[in-house]
């Protein structure tokens, strides 16, 4: 596989369910991304990662918990979630951390009811 | 954080070039200007960008203001494989932070 994947696409869970979303990326960058996209919002930046260090944490709750094990991969821990968490969660990547072009996946539908 | 602010949607039609434009008045110096576009039911596309000066790629031209208050992306002919929504972004890292704005975007339509 190539550039950034992303699973699972879709993702239905309860407010009292724990899930994991998965971010991989295959171009050999070492800055990774979360972002949010809800409807009618701005995509929000959630958390950045550099050499698997965690540079941003831009005032996400703390049901949001992501975990960078290595340059590669990414992930974002959920649990107990609310209803208007429900959006599209997008991973990126770029070959180093600074105002660099970013690579996205397909993002994560996530609906909590 | 610097905030961006674009038309909520344009129109164009097929082959003729498009200017699409975006405000950014509180941008500061270290601000780089990117733009993305992002098809249905895919994650946003890297188009462009720049800091002061004027830039060209395949894919588009970013003109930036001489104050930098401005910027407008030109896609020199517009193609079906164009309509998307774009997305002007301030970037800035520095000083062990990174601050980046999405702006809500503009949603492009080509006609045939």
């Amino acid at each position: 596989e190539t550039g950034v994947t992303q699973t699972p696409r879709h993702l239905v869970m309860g407010m009292t369910n724990k899930k994991s979303l998965k971010c991989e990326q295959h171009l050999g960058h070492n800055a990774m991304y979360w972002y949010k996209q809800s409807a009618k919002k701005p995509l929000e930046l959630m958390f950045v990662y550099s050499l698997e260090e965690r540079v941003e944490n831009n005032s996400v709750p703390s049901r949001f918990s992501p975990e960078c094990p290595n340059s590669s991969h990414l992930f974002l821990h959920l649990h107990t979630l609310q209803p208007e968490d429900s959006a599209l969660y997008l991973c990126a990547s770029s070959p180093g951390w600074g105002p660099g072009t970013q690579y996205f996946g397909p993002g994560t539908r996530l609906t909590v009811l | 954080d610097a905030k961006t602010t674009q038309p909520n949607s344009m129109e164009s039609n097929e082959e003729e070039p498009v200017h699409l434009p975006c405000n950014h008045s509180t941008i500061s110096g270290t601000d780089y200007i990117h733009w993305y576009r992002q098809l249905p039911s895919q994650g946003p596309e890297y188009v462009i960008h720049g800091l002061t000066s004027n830039v060209n790629n395949r894919m588009a031209s970013l003109a930036i203001a001489e104050d930098r208050k401005s910027s407008t992306l030109i896609l020199h002919r517009a193609t079906l494989r164009d309509a998307a929504v774009y997305y002007c972004i301030l970037i800035y890292s520095g000083a062990g932070s990174y601050q980046l704005t999405f702006g809500k975007g503009t949603k492009l339509s080509v006609i045939p």
